[in-house]
């Protein structure tokens, strides 16, 4: 059964950097084929596309936040992190991560973790 | 960047069908994802490549893809399919790059 689980502070103050991470399980996260991706919902709003990593250690981002958001994997924890710098209050969101395997879909989702900026 | 838009909300009674469109320049070209999201619970894909259902999904949810528009049709809508739904796509045109749209949310009345 595969899993994943996001892990990571829920309160942090503004301009201070937020590291989340994703446990994965049932599946590892050097299957060829296979990716991790970081998606947030800010309350009341839309999901939003952060970055993705490939097993092969490519890494995508979205535009508007390439320059503050870097993701990484550790394939000896099976884990992906993702970094991001600078947090606003704007950055108060549920923290996702998804799996996307051959069908180019995030077709496993963690449960989220709530992050709040806030001083 | 592309962009997808969705109607923010549908309402339909019980049994009857729901209908959720997106729209996006020549979205027809792209392999489209649809998301349901409900309250507290994490994303559940419930149409991706267009048209084809994960193990798990009933066979209400129906998906279609052509021209400007991609579609998700729910039949003999239940009170359980009350969510916001999300389609997706991968934008390719530069780096690629993963967008959802704004969201849609279905109210069974």
């Amino acid at each position: 059964q595969i899993t994943l689980k996001e892990s990571g502070p829920a309160l942090v103050k503004p301009t201070q950097t937020l590291t989340v991470t994703c446990s994965l399980s049932g599946l590892s996260v050097s299957t060829s084929g296979t990716g991790v991706g970081w998606i947030r919902q800010p309350p009341g709003q839309a999901l939003e596309w952060l970055a993705f990593i490939y097993w092969d250690d490519t890494e995508r981002y979205s535009p508007s936040l390439r320059s503050r958001v870097t993701i990484t994997r550790d394939t000896s924890k099976n884990q992906v992190v993702l970094t991001m710098t600078n947090m606003a209050r704007k950055d108060t969101a549920t923290y996702f991560c998804a799996l996307m395997r051959r069908t180019d879909a995030f077709d496993y989702w963690g449960q989220g973790t709530l992050v709040t900026v806030s001083s | 960047s592309y962009v997808l838009t969705q109607t923010p909300s549908v309402s339909v009674a019980p049994g009857t069908t729901a209908t959720i469109s997106c729209e996006g320049d020549n979205i027809g070209d792209k392999s489209v994802h649809w998301y349901q999201r409900k309250t507290g619970q994490a994303p559940l894909l419930v149409v991706h490549g267009n048209t084809v259902r994960p193990s798990g999904i009933p066979p209400r949810f129906s998906g279609s893809n052509s021209g400007f528009t991609a579609t998700l049709t729910i039949n003999s809508v239940e009170a359980g399919d009350e969510a916001e739904y999300y389609c997706q796509v991968w934008d390719t045109s530069g780096d690629p790059s993963v967008v959802f749209g704004g969201g849609t949310k279905l109210t069974v009345l």
